[in-house]
Order: structure tokens, then C-alpha cells, then sequence
């Protein structure tokens, strides 16, 4: 079975500060897409960032951005100048054929006044 | 805004009852999907639709069946439930077929079923 394996089961930060949180993931694919959702306590799944694999560029969105190693088949996520908001479980995700998502087991950030 | 709407966040059943989960979307997306959610495991796809009437067995089927008569509406049936249903699960909807678009898939906010 192809997968995603998230490492970190929890991980800590304190506002202001960096946190990388690690992704690997396995595919026959050459073509597809990976994602980072968040979901808040409030348990609404939001999307935080998206990379094509075809595109080299790392993916940013604001203070939230990726390191993809295509060969590696790694894509990693870095929260830069963490806040208390950034608190929740984050998904790493695999697209597949018909919009299909394989999803990892999840790491919870807890931030830190 | 893309709204998915799952018809109950909180449902308590006994066992062996027959359960329905409702998702609607209101963007018009081809494609639905219905997800699991356990601790340590992530999100499992249970069954997908691409297309009214049209279903596919995701990863865990077993013990769970779907129905899309209309395109915005996709249920989850639980036939006769067993205590590890008992589970978080997340209905999600993306536009186009099977290549093309983002990627990006749209969630309700879930409904958190147990199975006493």
C-alpha cells in the first residue's frame, strides 16, 4: 500500500519560534499533488499549503512553508513565528487518481506562551 | 465559500441499529468521498463517488455502505453498527473528475459517532 508516515506524533513550540514538522511518502506516480491541512480543535480540516510534484519551487504561504524532496519523497512543513492559532493537529496528505487523499497519522502542535 | 455540511456533529447509537451520516455540498463538485478518523491513524478513505450513482470502495468498506441519488447529497450507511465504529467521520467534496483541478479536497466539520 502506498503511505505517508508522519514521525512526530506531537510536537512543541514557543510563540515566536520555528517548528519543522517531517513527512515521507511513498508513490508510483510521477505526477501529483501533497498538502498540509490543520485541524483546530474546532475539528474543521482547513488546507495550509499545497505542492504540485512537477513544480521544483518550494510551495509558501505566509509564515508556513515546505521543503519537498521529490527523490527523497520527503515534504516537510515549517511554521516560521509560531502563534497561539497555529495550535492543532496537522495532516500531511498524498493526492491520488479521482482526487483521492492518503493521509498520514497526524502530529499535534501545541504552541507555548 | 465552499460549504460541506454534515447533518449531525454528535450521534449516539446502540449496537446492531442502522445508521445514516448525511454530507451535502453546495459548490456542485463532482467528486465526494467519506473519511475515518482514529487517533494514531489518521484519516482512512471509507468510500468515494465520482459521480451521481457512481461509488468506490476506498480503504476500510467493510461494514460500510454509501448512496448519491443527487449530486450536492452523500450518505454514509452504516447497516448494523458495531462498537469500533465508533469513530470521527469527515465527509469532503472537490470539483472535476479524475485528472485535473487542485487537488485540494473540501471537509464538513464531522460527525462523531458512538457505538454503545
Amino acid at each position: 500500500a502506498q503511505t505517508v508516515t508522519q514521525s512526530q506524533p506531537e510536537m512543541s513550540v514557543q510563540e515566536a519560534e520555528t517548528v519543522t514538522l517531517s513527512c515521507t511518502y511513498d508513490t508510483s506516480e510521477s505526477d501529483y499533488y501533497l498538502f498540509w491541512y490543520k485541524q483546530p480543535p474546532s475539528r474543521q480540516m482547513i488546507l495550509v499549503i499545497r505542492q504540485e510534484a512537477y513544480k521544483q519551487q518550494n510551495a509558501t504561504e505566509n509564515r508556513f512553508s515546505v521543503n519537498f524532496q521529490k527523490a527523497a519523497k520527503s515534504f516537510s512543513l515549517k511554521i516560521s513565528d509560531s502563534q497561539l492559532g497555529d495550535a492543532a493537529m496537522y495532516f500531511c496528505a498524498r493526492g491520488g487518481s479521482w482526487g483521492k487523499l492518503q493521509f498520514g497519522a497526524g502530529t499535534q502542535v501545541v504552541v507555548t506562551p | 465559500d465552499v460549504k460541506v455540511t454534515q447533518s449531525s456533529r454528535y450521534l449516539v447509537k446502540r449496537t446492531g441499529e442502522k445508521v445514516f451520516l448525511e454530507c451535502v455540498q453546495d459548490m456542485d463538485h463532482e467528486n465526494m468521498f467519506w473519511y475515518r478518523q482514529d487517533p494514531g491513524l489518521g484519516l482512512r478513505l471509507i468510500y468515494f463517488s465520482y459521480d451521481v450513482k457512481m461509488k468506490e470502495k476506498g480503504d476500510i468498506p467493510e461494514g460500510y455502505s454509501v448512496s448519491r441519488e443527487k449530486k450536492e447529497r452523500f450518505s454514509l450507511i452504516l447497516e448494523s453498527a458495531s462498537t469500533n465504529q465508533t469513530s470521527m467521520y469527515l465527509c469532503a467534496s472537490r470539483p472535476h473528475g479524475r485528472v485535473g483541478g487542485t487537488g485540494e479536497l473540501f471537509f464538513g466539520e464531522g460527525s462523531r459517532l458512538t457505538v454503545l
